[in-house]
């Protein structure tokens, strides 16, 4: 069974790096038709798609955070990774790692399963 | 503010049936992008709940049931729990954005 484990610091300072990884387990990352992303959940708040990446490297972000974000694939460890520049206290969120399933087109991708998400505080 | 629309806050008693909508735009729902529903419990992460606008997952009781018409989709619960009561969220892809969108969310409470 596929499962999805953030790790990663859960204090960031104002203007740095958020930097998390996602350690897959169950499932090659390089799985067809399989897209591994990021969605965050502000406290209090509802859902923010932040980008995801397809497995041979085509990347897709948010347009509001798109200058800020980077994902991208480790297929040696099994892992996808998130980094947020210049971070600000309004990305503070649970962030979670998921797995984006298509069917018929990028377009109809759902995300399934979803890690047990980690919260990151950015704070001085 | 979201782009796809959904009420805060239903409500129902053990048995009953509720319905919670989701209203989008001709980039979205209305482009005929399917609709993917989540139900989140308190202090957990989302689960998927319905796929494709209807088809439930592995393990997913069938009192759960999506259906998408125009610019609107709506999740209907059936026979409520009281362990239905969580925080629902519709999903989409709006191709003005090229992104894939959230649903606000509505709290379901069951009396």
């Amino acid at each position: 069974q596929l499962q999805l484990q953030e790790s990663g610091p859960g204090l960031v300072k104002p203007s740095e790096t958020l930097s998390l990884t996602c350690t897959v387990s169950g499932d090659s990352i390089s799985s067809s038709s399989t897209y591994w992303g990021w969605i965050r959940q502000p406290p209090g708040k509802g859902l923010e798609w932040i980008g995801s990446v397809y497995s041979i490297g085509s990347t897709y972000y948010t347009p509001s955070l798109k200058s800020r974000v980077a994902i991208f694939v480790d297929t040696s460890k099994n892992q996808f990774s998130l980094k947020l520049t210049s971070v600000t206290a309004a990305d503070t969120a649970v962030y979670y790692c998921v797995r984006g399933i298509t069917v018929f087109g990028v377009a109809g991708i759902w995300f399934d399963p979803w890690g047990q998400g980690t919260l990151v505080t950015v704070s001085s | 503010q979201s782009v796809l629309t959904q009420p805060p806050s239903v409500s129902g008693a053990p048995g009953q049936r509720v319905t919670i909508s989701c209203t989008g735009t001709r980039s979205n729902i209305g482009a005929g992008y399917d609709v993917h529903w989540y139900q989140q419990v308190p202090g957990t992460a989302p689960k998927l709940l319905i796929y494709g606008n209807n088809n439930r997952p592995s393990g997913v009781p069938d009192r759960f049931s999506g259906s998408q018409s125009g610019t609107s989709a709506s999740l209907a619960i059936t026979g409520l729990q009281a362990e239905d009561e969580a925080d629902y969220y519709c999903q989409s892809y709006d191709s003005s954005l090229s992104a894939w969108v959230f649903g606000g969310g509505t709290k379901l409470t069951v009396l």
